[in-house]
């Protein structure tokens, strides 16, 4: 069964640094997504991508976050200089379609954790 | 401004018996109601799905209800197994590339 892929598992950093998280969509899916958990907290939306562009994005998503589809089947999000408050899980997802009966896959998601 | 609510952090049932999960939302916009079970280190798994224009979706042991008047869906899992162990998000949309707006979740417990 086709499903999202997301690396690294983990990824621990220092503040200030730069991370790219990395994810494979399933293959014949348009829509791109990324979420983010914060230990305790709900799962929060961050962006959504499609036709190689930005559709939508969340407070959160700001100037130092972005998103790239660098080729055919990667989706990335950088993240340019790294907070404390970045450590969270961060959940790639992807859909068929937009509307309509297509739910969003997501994958395993990355730990990222900024000391 | 929480939009879906899960106002239960946790259940526990027995196995065999009915687990019923609960989530309220205040967004009459919603179009698309979704759930998603989450095991520990992994990402959210989806579950089962009604449209707006539904009040009833029925997949094996998985059966949601929606009721739009109260803006009240609930999920029914019959009869409940141990692996059904897991935290349960509900998760809506509104209609088109709307991103999911999800709820707390709900940590279900089915005891052997």
């Amino acid at each position: 069964e086709p499903e999202v892929t997301q690396t690294p598992s983990h990824q621990v950093t220092q503040m200030g640094q730069e991370v790219i998280l990395r994810c494979v969509p399933i293959s014949n899916h348009l829509y791109f997504y990324w979420y983010r958990q914060i230990l305790g907290q709900k799962v929060e939306f961050l962006v959504s991508f499609y036709n190689n562009e930005i559709s939508e994005k969340s407070e959160i998503f700001d100037d130092q976050f972005s998103v790239e589809r660098p080729d055919g089947s990667n989706f990335t999000l950088k993240i340019r200089s790294t907070k404390l408050e970045d450590s969270a899980m961060y959940f790639c997802a992807s859909s068929e379609a937009a509307s309509g009966a297509y739910e969003q896959y997501f994958g395993p998601g990355t730990r990222l954790t900024v000391t | 401004d929480q939009q879906v609510k899960q106002n239960s952090p946790s259940l526990s049932v027995q196995e065999g018996r009915i687990s019923i999960l609960n989530c309220d939302y205040t967004n009459s916009m919603f179009d698309y109601f979704l759930w998603y079970k989450k095991y520990p280190a992994e990402g959210p798994t989806f579950l089962i799905s009604i449209s707006s224009i539904k009040d009833k979706n029925e997949d094996g042991r998985f059966t949601v209800f929606l009721n739009k008047s109260a803006k009240h869906l609930s999920l029914h899992i019959v009869p409940s197994q141990p692996g059904d162990s897991a935290v349960y998000f509900c998760a809506a949309r509104e209609e088109g590339n709307t991103p999911l707006v999800f709820g707390k979740g709900t940590r279900l417990s089915v005891i052997a």
